[in-house]
């Protein structure tokens, strides 16, 4: 069984459109993270979640907009997506919000068009 | 605020050479050390990781880290590198610890490995 899983993989979509991207974990952890991975391989937190709440908001768009329906569920909203939004969306968890081992889905690569 | 510096962007070595990947960190206090490993299209695997104790720890896949204190270092090593090692491979430091603050994940530009047959 997939730990942390992603969906969709791969999405193409135009600009202006709005997508989402659905992550779940089966760890029982209790954080979940989003992470974004631009075209240079760098690697940067946007979102955290610990049970549901929000505990961590980076500098990012309002146009990204994370929900977490139960502490297994973290989802990623873009709404009027931009070309710069391209790039690898990591979906990752953690047994606790005070410093764990993180693990991370299989990403999902957004292409902007 | 913690911070890691990947010094080497691109390595080449041959297939049977070691390696040492280059990893510094900068954090108040004893930091929780990773390196995670992305093969082409791929997504983070974790390879090993440090949280106290022994300085040295071993991974999966033959991989070893030593951790520095006075280095203020993490380097990754295999002593004999297969073909299928040829990927990005990220050193990441995790922080604030048990403050009560929410912790996250640093990690460096990451380093890509290329091995010749």
């Amino acid at each position: 069984d997939t730990a942390v899983s992603q969906t969709p993989k791969y999405l193409v979509t135009q600009m202006g459109n709005d997508k989402s991207i659905k992550c779940e974990q089966n760890l029982g952890h209790d954080t979940m993270y989003w992470y974004k991975q631009d075209s240079k391989k760098f690697l940067k937190i946007m979102f955290s979640y610990n049970n549901k709440e929000l505990i961590i908001n980076e500098t990012v768009p309002n146009r990204f907009s994370p929900k977490s329906p139960d502490k297994a569920h973290l989802n990623l909203h873009i709404n009027s997506l931009e070309l710069g939004d391209s790039a690898v969306y990591f979906c990752a968890s953690s047994q606790d919000r005070g410093g764990n081992t993180i693990y991370f889905g299989e990403g999902s690569w957004l292409t902007v068009v | 605020a913690q911070s890691v510096t990947q010094p080497d962007i691109h390595i080449t070595v041959s297939e049977g050479a070691s390696l040492e990947l280059r990893c510094n960190y900068s954090y108040g206090a004893t930091p929780y050390l990773f390196w995670y490993v992305q093969s082409p299209g791929q997504g983070l695997q974790l390879l090993l990781k440090y949280f106290s104790g022994d300085t040295l720890v071993q991974g999966i896949k033959g991989f070893e880290a030593e951790f520095k204190r006075s280095q203020s270092s993490f380097n990754l090593r295999k002593p004999s590198v297969h073909w299928s090692d040829a990927a990005e491979y990220f050193c990441a430091v995790v922080g604030p610890i048990n403050t009560g603050t929410a912790s996250k994940l640093t990690f460096g530009t990451g380093t890509r490995l290329q091995v010749t047959l």
